[in-house]
């Protein structure tokens, strides 16, 4: 078993849905967790992070962590075609950013005009 | 957020050859990191590099193939010894940006024939 798991899709929805990413993770050490969004050819780009259990808002993206259940989650409202990427989850340990991440292998997101 | 180059940005090598990687970040930084993304499979730490000490490699990762240097606090290289088809991957290097944050580079983009 995979220290993360994530669905790589792809998977396509209308424009303006709402879109739900998930990643589930085995190791109960990780503390930080972390969303990146890589278009093609491009580096991955930091979304949000949050640090242990709970929701974080920010603007149209929203990221909810459960560590009971170890299932991170990250919503995107009213999607645009411009959020077609491949979404990353990643994390760590209690260094957070100053320790090596553990990514999932990243869903690829097709938003249809 | 730090902003971080690469060069060269692809490649594309003979087997047996061997290929460094710059990193360039616009400012002082004290962890870097060095990660592989293969084809279908999630990005991969190679090995952390501080400053001013012996890089810390992965298990599976080794210094004799994966030598890196780290001369100071904005700069790193990471070279690819005696490459073979299985190393063409996307090679990218990133910083820690805060306790919560990575930030990562465009990558680089390596064929080996």
């Amino acid at each position: 078993q995979k220290e993360v798991e994530q669905d790589p899709g792809p998977l396509s929805v209308p424009e303006g849905a709402i879109v739900s990413l998930n990643c589930t993770y085995s190791n109960s050490a990780f503390q930080y967790f972390m969303w990146y969004r890589q278009y093609s050819r491009k580096g991955p780009e930091l979304l949000m992070y949050t640090y242990s259990s709970g929701n974080k808002e920010d603007g149209r993206f929203t990221a909810q962590v459960d560590k009971s259940s170890k299932y991170i989650s990250l919503f995107i409202r009213d999607s645009q075609p411009s959020d077609s990427a491949t979404y990353l989850c990643a994390m760590s340990g209690l260094g957070g950013g100053a320790d090596g991440l553990t990514f999932g292998k990243g869903t690829h997101l097709i938003i249809q005009p | 957020s730090a902003v971080i180059s690469q060069k060269p940005s692809r490649d594309i090598c003979q087997r047996g050859t061997s290929l460094t990687i710059q990193c360039q970040v616009d400012s002082q930084v004290t962890m870097m990191f060095w990660y592989r993304q293969q084809p279908g499979q999630s990005l991969t730490l190679i090995a952390t590099a501080n400053q001013g000490s012996e890089a810390t490699y992965e298990s599976g990762f080794v210094i004799d193939k994966f030598p890196i240097s780290r001369p100071n606090l904005t700069f790193s290289t990471l070279t690819v010894s005696n490459m073979s088809p299985e190393d063409s991957s996307i090679y990218l290097c990133s910083v820690s940006g805060s306790q919560e944050t990575q930030y990562f580079g465009p990558g680089t983009r390596l064929l080996v024939l």
